[in-house]
């Protein structure tokens, strides 16, 4: 089991140019969560996906950011255009089954560490 | 949102018990309680979770208090590779999922 994969592993862009983060899920999970961390805010929800279909987006922070999941397979975040502020650690996680009960765990990827110059 | 609070930080011997306690008085009867810890550069990974009952795994032990309003997890033998910030969250439905991360606690193990 390769786990949860995500990339890049380090991502360095210039203010106002777009940045997309991908994901690979658990194989078989069936729920997708994307978190952003920063040492001010720890450890943020920003969206989460049952069966490919967005459920909450209200931890997105604006407009600038998007995220899909055209199969179950595969997700992107993105942000358009990107920020200084914006940097940070961006996580995603999938979780079996319908991912909203709340005896599941969460299986988190290594992270995408985003600068914006 | 159901919140929980955790002391910053925690100092433990190596080969030494660890009790990291965690407060969530606003906790209702079916939000479960999980822990995760992330090890420095890695996403948080899973340790334990439980509703009402204490639990044992491989990793960790979780004590629940009665009234569930507190909960303290137990690595019952601290290594160098516990050396972690530990998270206390709670996981509940309310017509959206939640899993909402406090702070944490980080853990520091001397030799």
């Amino acid at each position: 089991d390769a786990g949860v994969i995500q990339s890049p592993r380090h991502e360095v862009t210039e203010m106002g140019q777009e940045v997309t983060l991908r994901c690979k899920p658990i194989s078989g999970h069936n729920s997708l969560f994307w978190y952003r961390q920063t040492m001010m805010r720890g450890l943020e929800l920003l969206i989460y996906f049952n069966n490919n279909v967005p459920i909450d987006d209200s931890g997105m922070p604006e407009d600038r950011f998007s995220a899909k999941m055209p199969n179950a397979s595969f997700s992107t975040l993105k942000i358009q255009p990107s920020e200084p502020r914006d940097s940070a650690v961006y996580f995603c996680a999938s979780s079996p089954g319908e991912g909203v009960r709340t005896n599941e765990k969460l299986f988190f990827g290594s992270g995408t560490q985003l600068s914006v110059l | 949102d159901a919140k929980t609070t955790q002391p910053n930080s925690m100092e433990s011997n190596e080969e030494e018990p660890v009790h990291l306690p965690c407060n969530h008085s606003t906790i209702s009867g079916t939000d479960y309680i999980h822990w995760y810890r992330q090890l420095p550069s890695q996403g948080p990974e899973y340790v334990i979770h439980g509703l009402t009952s204490n639990v044992n795994n491989r990793m960790a032990s979780l004590a629940i208090a009665e009234d569930r309003k507190s909960s303290t997890l137990i690595l019952h033998r601290a290594t160098l590779r516990d050396a972690a910030v530990y998270y206390c969250i709670l996981r509940y439905n309310t017509g959206g999922f939640k899993t909402i991360f406090g702070a944490g606690t980080r853990l520091f193990v001397k030799a």
